[in-house]
């Protein structure tokens, strides 16, 4: 069966200072692969999305970027955080079918 | 682009009670609606979805009804229970160029009192 990993789990970093969140799915070739952010008691804010390797779609102009290395790998980078970047940030896959699954997800705090 | 749009907001119910949450979109090619559930701190979880070509959809005690020309679907929780409390969302989409690009609704909180 497929699972899909974040981490680290929660953290809490400077203003200013870089970022990077890792996203990687077993049991599975070649997934679409997803990056969101919730605000807090909001709802879910696509920010890329990846169908290969090095392919990589941005959907609102931000403060962040991705990168897939690897076929089962996704990151979320950031050089310098911003305060508006605290949330939670959900990876999340599909395959073939239509279903999207998402893992544990990373709660960042931008002090 | 694509928009949903979702209520109530919040809703409380008794236990045993009836649940139902009503969700709009825009884009008449959009083609597969989810329900994901999402408790306190937790990830989303999908319970329930519906493809374009079917108009209802049942599992146990949740149920997804869908109306293409109204744009419009919808999730029905039976005999609700202390444990459905959650925020529920909706998403739409419409499968292009091999991805499935998810637009969600803002989330309903709801409430099951014993």
């Amino acid at each position: 069966s497929q699972t899909i990993h974040q981490w680290p789990a929660t953290l809490v970093q400077p203003v200013g200072s870089p970022l990077s969140l890792e996203c990687t799915v077993e049991g599975t070739s070649n997934p679409n692969l997803y990056w969101y952010r919730q605000a807090a008691g909001r709802g879910l804010q696509l920010l890329f999305y990846s169908v290969g390797i090095g392919q990589i779609s941005s959907e609102v102009p931000q403060n962040l970027s991705a990168s897939r290395p690897q076929d089962r790998q996704f990151i979320l980078s950031s050089k310098k955080l911003l305060l508006s970047d605290s949330g939670f940030y959900l990876c999340a896959w599909s395959g073939q079918g239509y279903e999207q699954y998402f893992g544990p997800g990373t709660r960042l705090t931008v002090t | 682009g694509e928009n949903v749009e979702q209520h109530p907001s919040t809703l409380s119910v008794q236990e045993g009670d009836s649940a139902v949450i009503k969700c709009t979109y825009s884009d008449s090619a959009s083609n597969y609606f989810p329900w994901y559930k999402q408790e306190l701190g937790k990830r989303p979880q999908l319970i329930i979805d519906i493809r374009s070509n079917v108009g209802e959809k049942k599992d146990q005690r949740i149920a997804v009804t869908l109306n293409k020309t109204a744009k419009h679907f919808s999730l029905h929780i039976t005999e609700t229970q202390p444990e459905d409390s959650a925020v529920y969302f909706c998403a739409a989409s419409k499968i292009t160029g091999g991805y499935n690009k998810l637009i969600f609704g803002a989330g309903t909180r709801l409430a099951v009192h014993p």
